[in-house]
């Protein structure tokens, strides 16, 4: 049972170019979550998917696109880098679907640490 | 949206010593969890407490949901304890999913 995986790990980028980010989770959950962690601040939410076949903006969204590409994966892309998408990005995920509120914990993958240059 | 403000912003402690960690927030919450940042940049979840007390270990963790707080006990502290500490919140207001606001973290160091 590995959680929730990353790839890659760490990943250098020019200005204008693209890349896409993979998270899976094996823990069967239904909601997924996309994040970045700039230095000295806490996470903030990208995109999430609270199911199968849904996604929605987070407080950041600008500049990233998601897909939900069934419910164990769940990528994010940056279609044309800029300097301001340098940050450690996180995906989660938690084991209940959209419409329930309140007891889900959130359980993270190890991140991606991306420069763009 | 929700604000979240945790206090202080940086702690030293020695190997042994306790401390309590604060994270103050603006709304009513239903969702509030802890989270540890190693030093090597994993975040693992320490306690769902939207209110209440909760202990695991030298960790506890204490929400007062009706004045807005939540306090995180280290006792006996170890250097396997230094990272940064996160609270992250879920207002009432917020639609699907578990949507969390993070605050910007306690950064603890214990040394020997």
């Amino acid at each position: 049972n590995a959680g929730v995986t990353q790839t890659p790990k760490f990943q250098v980028l020019k200005t204008g170019q693209s890349m896409t980010l993979q998270c899976a989770q094996d823990m069967n959950h239904n909601s997924m979550y996309w994040y970045r962690q700039d230095p000295g601040m806490g996470l903030r939410l990208i995109y999430y998917s609270a199911s199968e076949g849904t996604t929605d903006k987070g407080e950041v969204p600008n500049g990233y696109n998601v897909s939900r590409l069934n419910k164990r994966e769940f990528s994010l892309r940056l279609e044309s880098a800029a300097p301001s998408q340098t940050s450690v990005y996180f995906c989660a995920s938690s084991r209940l679907a959209g419409g329930f509120r309140g007891a889900d914990t959130q359980y993270f993958g190890p991140g991606t640490r991306l420069t763009v240059l | 949206g929700i604000q979240v403000e945790q206090s202080p912003p940086d702690l030293i402690l020695q190997e042994g010593a306790n401390s309590t960690l604060r994270c103050n927030f603006s709304d009513s919450v239903n969702n509030l969890q802890w989270f540890h940042q190693n030093p090597w940049g994993q975040l693992i979840n320490l306690f769902y407490i939207p209110s209440g007390t909760k202990q695991n270990g030298r960790l506890s963790a204490t929400t007062v949901a009706t004045e807005r707080y939540s306090l995180l006990y280290i006792s006996s502290s170890q250097t396997t304890d230094s990272g940064v500490y996160f609270c992250a919140v879920e207002g009432w207001d917020t639609g699907t999913a578990s949507k969390l606001t993070f605050g910007t973290g306690t950064r603890l160091q214990v040394t020997l």
